[in-house]
């Protein structure tokens, strides 16, 4: 299957200060990546949409000021969270989708590993 | 707006057949689909179901009634290894296509 990468896998950050998340596509293009928080033995909440080229479509009760995204290439995604405070500490995950694939609306999105954030 | 429920643990003996449900509720709707995902770990994907019936994949099956708003994943001949969280997820419209929303998940202890 398609392979997603996430990095840094971890990191530790000081509060105030902003931290930066990337999602690599790594053998496709992926128009569309999605990012996800999970806290502790939660569910996956969906943060934002990154669509390549255009602005990140952003669901209910998230600061885009906060979380800033980037989609720059068919192949990268970056999140970087602002003025990091400890109740930003989570794993946030991304995923993308694989366009080549026939049936592309009902493809499958693929996952990073997650970034575990701590902010101290 | 999107609600799925589906129970918070289960328990099950090794070699056991586990059932665990999910209802969901939302606006605009493509499939359901099934994730595991292990304690530190992203989630993988087991099974997707956009038409009504079941899907068997292995040791895994997942089953979709569109009416009832209603899925299941069925695991048999349960391993060890096959405790984790499991969730399942609505694949609903979205920018690009679609977006998928979690259920809260479902531990699953499996027990020698």
């Amino acid at each position: 299957g398609a392979v997603v990468s996430q990095h840094p896998s971890w990191v530790i950050c000081k509060s105030g200060t902003s931290v930066k998340i990337e999602c690599r596509s790594l053998d496709f293009q992926a128009t569309t990546m999605f990012w996800y928080r999970q806290f502790p033995k939660q569910s996956l909440m969906l943060m934002a949409t990154s669509n390549e080229g255009s602005k990140a479509t952003y669901e209910q009760g998230v600061e885009k000021d906060k979380f800033l995204i980037n989609h720059a290439s068919l192949t990268l995604s970056t999140l970087t969270v602002t003025s990091a405070h400890p109740e930003d500490s989570s794993f946030y995950i991304c995923s993308a989708r694989d366009l080549s694939v026939a049936g592309a609306t009902n493809t499958e999105a693929f996952f990073g590993q997650g970034t575990r954030l701590t902010v101290v | 707006g999107q609600s799925l429920e589906q129970p918070s643990e289960v328990t099950a003996v090794e070699g056991a057949i586990v059932q665990i449900n999910c209802t969901y509720q939302t606006s605009g709707f493509y499939g359901l689909s099934w994730y595991q995902q292990h304690d530190g770990g992203a989630p993988t994907f087991l099974s997707y179901n956009a038409l009504d019936g079941l899907e068997e994949t292995g040791r895994f099956s997942s089953f979709l009634s569109r009416s009832d708003s209603y899925g299941y994943l069925l695991l048999q001949e349960l391993q060890m290894k096959d405790s984790a969280s499991y969730f399942c997820a609505v694949r609903a419209p979205g920018t690009g296509g679609f977006k998928t929303i979690f259920g809260a998940g479902t531990r699953l202890f499996v027990k020698a």
